[in-house]
């Protein structure tokens, strides 16, 4: 099935570094790709729409040059996270579908739990 | 994208189906109903999804009732491994936008 691999699985480091986070489509393209953000005992928040070839979409309330969006290929996206504070520390989530057909289904990676100190 | 009503936990012995309601009384026709699963620390999985007509694979069955008002997930024999948050999310399928909003989903327990 679909497969989309986040990279990497786990970041610490020290406030004021910019953490980037790569979202891959492993066996299909994507013009589109979403970047969701869940903190603890939460539902996922969606904070942007990644799409390939132009500016990502940001949701109300985020900041985009907080959380940088690149969507360069049809199989990669990336966040950065610039400047991290410890109130950035989350697990973020991206998710892409497959664009061949409209109703595929969107499909997430494993995450990646960054944590600033 | 219309919202979706789940109730915040449930219990399912292990061995039993577990049925899990989900409310959209205000889908629109061509919204679809889907269903995802969160086992904690990890990526939502992709369950099923519908759009007017019962559907199965190895994984659930999906019952959307006539009206399309509702919808139940069904997992047939739960197991162990089946203990997760589910979240049941209508979309507008058209094109590659229609992102997925989450709810709170339903807190599955699956007990010995």
């Amino acid at each position: 099935g679909a497969v989309v691999s986040q990279h990497p699985s786990r970041v610490i480091c020290k406030s004021g570094t910019s953490v980037k986070i790569e979202c891959r489509s492993l066996d299909f393209q994507a013009t589109t790709m979403f970047w969701y953000r869940q903190f603890p005992k939460q539902s996922l928040m969606l904070m942007a729409t990644s799409n390939e070839g132009s500016k990502a979409t940001y949701e109300q309330g985020v900041e985009k040059d907080k959380f940088l969006i690149n969507h360069a290929s049809l199989t990669l996206s990336t966040l950065t996270v610039t400047s991290a504070h410890p109130e950035d520390s989350s697990f973020y989530i991206c998710s892409a579908r497959d664009q061949r057909g409209s109703n595929q289904p969107q499909h997430f990676g494993d995450g990646t739990r960054l944590s600033i100190l | 994208d219309a919202k979706t009503t789940q109730p915040p936990s449930m219990d399912c012995a292990e061995g039993r189906a577990a049925n899990l309601p989900c409310n959209h009384s205000t889908i629109s026709g061509n919204e679809y109903v889907y269903w995802y699963r969160q086992i904690h620390s990890q990526g939502p999985q992709y369950i099923i999804h519908g759009l007017k007509n019962n559907e199965t694979n190895e994984m659930a069955s999906l019952i959307i009732t006539e009206d399309r008002k509702s919808s139940t997930l069904i997992l047939p024999h739960a197991t162990l491994r089946d203990t997760a948050v589910y979240y049941c999310i209508v979309r507008v399928a058209t094109g590659n936008t229609g992102k997925l909003i989450f709810g709170q989903g339903t807190t599955l327990q699956v007990k010995p």
